[in-house]
């Protein structure tokens, strides 16, 4: 069935340091992707989206990049600081089951060490 | 501020004992939905709703029930609760397809 799913629960890096996150999905007919973060105790928080017309997108910070040919989308948090410490999740849009419906993966958690 | 109210934040109650939980955004969304959250495995859709009066099941529908009489607000219902719907919950609203999700602060059930 349809997924979207990340490679790696955990991910830790150094303060300063540049991150990246990955995500896979299986529907090719998804055409909106979205990164979230999550704080502990907290609701998952809109990062940055991106549309299928597009390959790269920034944002402060934060880069997300979307190669079609092998489903594959990623998330770059640059120079990375204490307070990007969270979880991310990654999101697909696409029409499912009669609807358009957002999936989401499992979560990868970003651990930054000082 | 634009947000997606929900509440209570944390409810510790009985099996059997109906409870609701209300959920209201002040964005004009038409889109509205509830997910629930547990460890490993992500957040899975419970009910989402598309429009005043339009409902349907999302992929874990079982033990819940919604309403939407009003735009701003979707309640979840669980009529009669037991403990593996203890998890937490969230509900999101967004403009409308292709756009993202606001959330809510979620609420951390507990049914004993």
């Amino acid at each position: 069935g349809e997924s979207v799913g990340l490679h790696l629960p955990t991910l830790s890096v150094q303060e300063g340091d540049n991150s990246i996150i990955n995500c896979a999905y299986s529907n090719s007919a998804s055409d909106y992707f979205i990164w979230y973060k999550q704080e502990s105790g907290k609701g998952p928080q809109f990062i940055i989206d991106i549309r299928s017309n597009m390959d790269k997108r920034q944002g402060q910070r934060v880069t997300v990049l979307l190669n079609k040919t092998v489903k594959h989308l990623s998330l770059q948090i640059a120079a990375t600081q204490p307070g990007d410490s969270a979880v991310y999740f990654c999101a697909g849009d696409s029409f499912s089951g009669g609807y358009n419906k957002l999936i989401f993966g499992a979560g990868t958690r970003l651990a930054v060490h000082p | 501020e634009a947000q997606v109210t929900q509440n209570p934040r944390y409810l510790i109650t009985v099996t059997g004992k109906k409870l609701t939980v209300t959920c209201s955004q002040n964005m004009n969304h038409e889109y509205m939905s509830w997910y629930r959250q547990d460890p490993g495995l992500g957040l899975r859709q419970i009910y989402y709703s598309m429009n005043v009066e339009v409902t349907d099941k999302g992929d874990v529908p079982e033990g819940y029930k919604v309403s939407r009489k009003e735009k701003r607000n979707f309640p979840l219902i669980l009529e009669s609760p037991s403990p593996n719907q203890t998890s937490l919950y969230f509900c999101a609203s967004r403009q409308g397809i292709n756009y993202g999700y606001t959330f809510g602060s979620g609420t951390r059930l507990t049914v004993v």
